[in-house]
């Protein structure tokens, strides 16, 4: 089983360009998330989707843009990519909204905007 | 904002001892998961608590949350070389099951 699948694994981005991180889940989730990791910062929810068409905000979504066409999908826009942006980005999925449900965390993206 | 702290940021330890992790906040959640992290990988869920003062356990991890259900603890008896890695503790807040992290323990156990 796949699970979360994110491309690329790796990517230098300069300043000022602009890239889509992908993410594709195969469990036929409605509930899909972006999440970025910074050193000793945890994980910061930037977008999320109930279902396809459907998307929201998290906390730290400037910079970002996300959209939702099909329920395996859930690709994460960088319009103008920024130093502040450097981080390890996961998708992640669950079956529904419950507090108590299990997210599924894809391996991740690093970004490196130079 | 609703903040989780997580301490201690890290922790080295023989094999064979036992370590307690916590996980602090002044808000309450709807449940509380605790995430182990491998380098380079995704974080993986190890278990959810949802109800104030509800102990669980995996093994040699013990996991409790508060009664109030605004703090948790992981308890590791024995630690094992493969115990070592990042662990996070996540509250869920509100309907939509979004996550908030606290920053993680790096924990190494030395053999």
């Amino acid at each position: 089983n796949a699970g979360v699948t994110q491309t690329p694994k790796f990517r230098i981005l300069k300043i000022g360009q602009s890239m889509t991180l992908q993410c594709t889940q195969d469990m036929n989730h409605n509930y899909m998330y972006w999440y970025r990791q910074d050193p000793g910062m945890g994980l910061k929810l930037i977008y999320y989707s109930v279902g396809a068409g459907i998307t929201d905000k998290g906390e730290v979504p400037n910079g970002y843009n996300v959209s939702r066409s099909t329920t395996e999908d859930f690709p994460l826009r960088l319009e103008l990519a920024a130093p502040s942006q450097t981080s390890v980005y996961f998708c992640a999925s669950s079956s529904s909204g419950l507090a108590a449900d299990t997210q599924y965390f894809g391996p991740g993206t690093r970004l490196t905007v130079l | 904002t609703q903040l989780l702290e997580q301490s201690p940021q890290f922790l080295s330890i023989q094999e064979g001892e036992n370590l307690t992790v916590y996980c602090n906040s002044s808000s309450v959640f709807s449940s509380l998961q605790w995430y182990r992290q491998e380098p380079g990988e995704g974080p993986v869920l190890l278990v959810t608590v949802v109800t104030g003062g509800e102990v669980k356990k995996l093994k040699r991890l013990t996991f409790q949350f508060g009664d109030a259900r605004k703090d948790s603890s992981l308890h590791i008896t024995a630690a094992q070389p493969g115990d070592t890695g990042l662990y996070l503790c996540a509250g869920a807040v509100e309907y939509g099951n979004k996550l908030v992290f606290g920053a993680g323990t790096i924990l190494r156990v030395k053999s």
